[in-house]
């Protein structure tokens, strides 16, 4: 079935340093979406990405969608104690669902 | 505006029962999915309803229904509850048919004892 996984599973990094999170599908996606989810919150949505090869950038944040279209990367220049929280990517195939990936846990210490 | 809105937000139940948790979606939207997310994983697929139409489904057992309300509001039930329901359940809307972005309300916290 369908598999979205995510590396790293936790990440620790000193304020002002970079960070990234790799998605990979285990299927081709028809596009891809990023959402972060504070402790104790619920996911809120960062971006969408629908053409391969895509990149879009927000402030801080750079977010990739791979030529096959099966894999994406965030990556947040300078992180700040306000970047604290969980990635997921979701991987939408196309049939109305989206499979959300296993999620990577930023700890940003001041 | 406001915006997803669930409830309850904390419910305790025990393993056999039924549990009903609601869900209204922001005003306009007409796609409301719902999602479990067990503590420390990423949220997973159980429905999707679009003008009061299943459209998607995902990996749970038959116990797991669902329904859209004229208004757009929904309604998942879950019968014979067992330990492992214990979760997060997440209710998101959004605008269009096709899935787009997603607006999650807070979820409601179910603990089966």
């Amino acid at each position: 079935g369908q598999q979205v996984m995510q590396i790293p599973q936790y990440q620790h990094v000193q304020e002002g340093e970079d960070f990234t999170t790799y998605c990979n599908s285990s299927t081709t996606l028809s596009n891809i979406q990023w959402y972060k989810q504070r402790p104790g919150g619920h996911p809120v949505f960062l971006i969408q990405l629908v053409k391969s090869g895509e990149v879009k950038k927000q402030k801080r944040l750079t977010f990739q969608f791979g030529e096959a279209k099966k894999n994406s990367s965030l990556h947040i220049t300078a992180t700040q104690t306000t970047d604290v929280g969980t990635y997921f990517c979701a991987g939408d195939t196309g049939a109305n669902n989206l499979f959300f990936g296993t999620g990577t846990r930023l700890t940003v210490i001041p | 505006d406001a915006g997803v809105t669930q409830s309850p937000t904390h419910l305790i139940k025990t393993r056999g029962q039924h549990v009903t948790l609601r869900c209204s979606p922001i005003s306009g939207h007409k796609s409301v999915s719902w999602y479990q997310q067990v503590l420390g994983q990423g949220p997973q697929f159980i429905f999707q309803y679009y003008e009061k139409e299943e459209r998607g489904r995902g990996n749970f057992p038959d116990r797991f229904s669902a329904r859209q309300f004229p208004n757009y509001s929904s309604e998942l039930n879950v019968n014979a509850l067992l330990l492992g329901d214990s979760a997060l359940y997440l209710c998101a809307s959004s605008s269009g048919r096709n899935t787009g972005e997603l607006f999650f309300g807070e979820g409601s916290r179910l603990t089966v004892l």
